[in-house]
């Protein structure tokens, strides 16, 4: 079973649309969390931290459910500009900055 | 201040040569981790490194890869007798302490092609 697991996608929505992602992961004892966006042959940027208790920014919630092991991003009135692929992100308890990604969800939003 | 900054941004390799793929970190940063994107597929780790040490290389292949971060100059990760199955995206990564919660930022990449 891998660590983290996503829907490879894509996702085919059009603009103004509500789009949502879910990623689960294996180990119980992870520590942070987080959704990393990354372009075509581009570094992976960070786009939030994700909470137990949820949080928002802007077109964009992130959500975290210990007990089912699994994080969702939703984005609210997707834009042309926000086709990419979607990484989620988990650091596993172990005392340092070991970032493990998932294989990234790609979202395609058209006109 | 400039970012994680990584070279050669692409090269190309034949099969056998070697690969050797520089990292400067963010100023003032002294942890660096390596990562690498196959094609179609997420990161994976490879490596962390401390100045003069390294932390954890769990994710490294048992063989023809290495990493230094030495007291001066960049990290290196070298790739020995590279094969095709080398071919991916590397990223280098770096952060200003190496407890979670420092925030990690990602150099643009360097590309490795073998033919």
């Amino acid at each position: 079973r891998k660590e983290v697991e996503q829907d490879p996608g894509p996702f085919n929505v059009p603009e103004g649309a509500t789009v949502a992602f879910n990623c689960t992961y294996s180990n119980s004892a992870s520590q942070s969390f987080f959704w990393y966006r990354q372009d075509c042959r581009k570094e992976p940027k960070l786009l939030m931290s994700v909470y137990s208790s949820g949080n928002e920014d802007g077109r964009f919630t992130a959500q975290l459910n210990r007990a089912s092991q699994y994080i969702s991003l939703l984005i609210r009135d997707s834009k042309l500009s926000d086709s990419a692929t979607y990484l989620c992100v988990v650091i596993f308890s172990g005392g340092y900055n070991k970032l493990i990604f998932g294989a990234g969800t790609r979202l395609a939003v058209h006109p | 201040n400039a970012g994680v900054m990584q070279n050669p941004r692409h090269l190309v390799r034949r099969r056998g040569q070697e690969a050797r793929l520089r990292c400067s970190p963010m100023k003032g940063h002294s942890h660096v981790y390596w990562y690498r994107q196959l094609p179609e597929e997420g990161l994976k780790f490879m490596v962390y490194l401390q100045k003069e040490n390294i932390i954890d290389e769990s994710g490294m292949p048992k063989e023809r890869f290495s990493a230094e971060f030495p007291k001066e100059g960049p990290s290196i990760l070298r790739i020995q007798q590279v094969v095709r199955g080398d071919s991916a995206a590397y990223f280098c990564a770096s952060s200003e302490g190496g407890a979670s919660g420092n925030t990690i930022y990602f150099g643009e990449g360097s590309w490795l092609t073998v033919v």
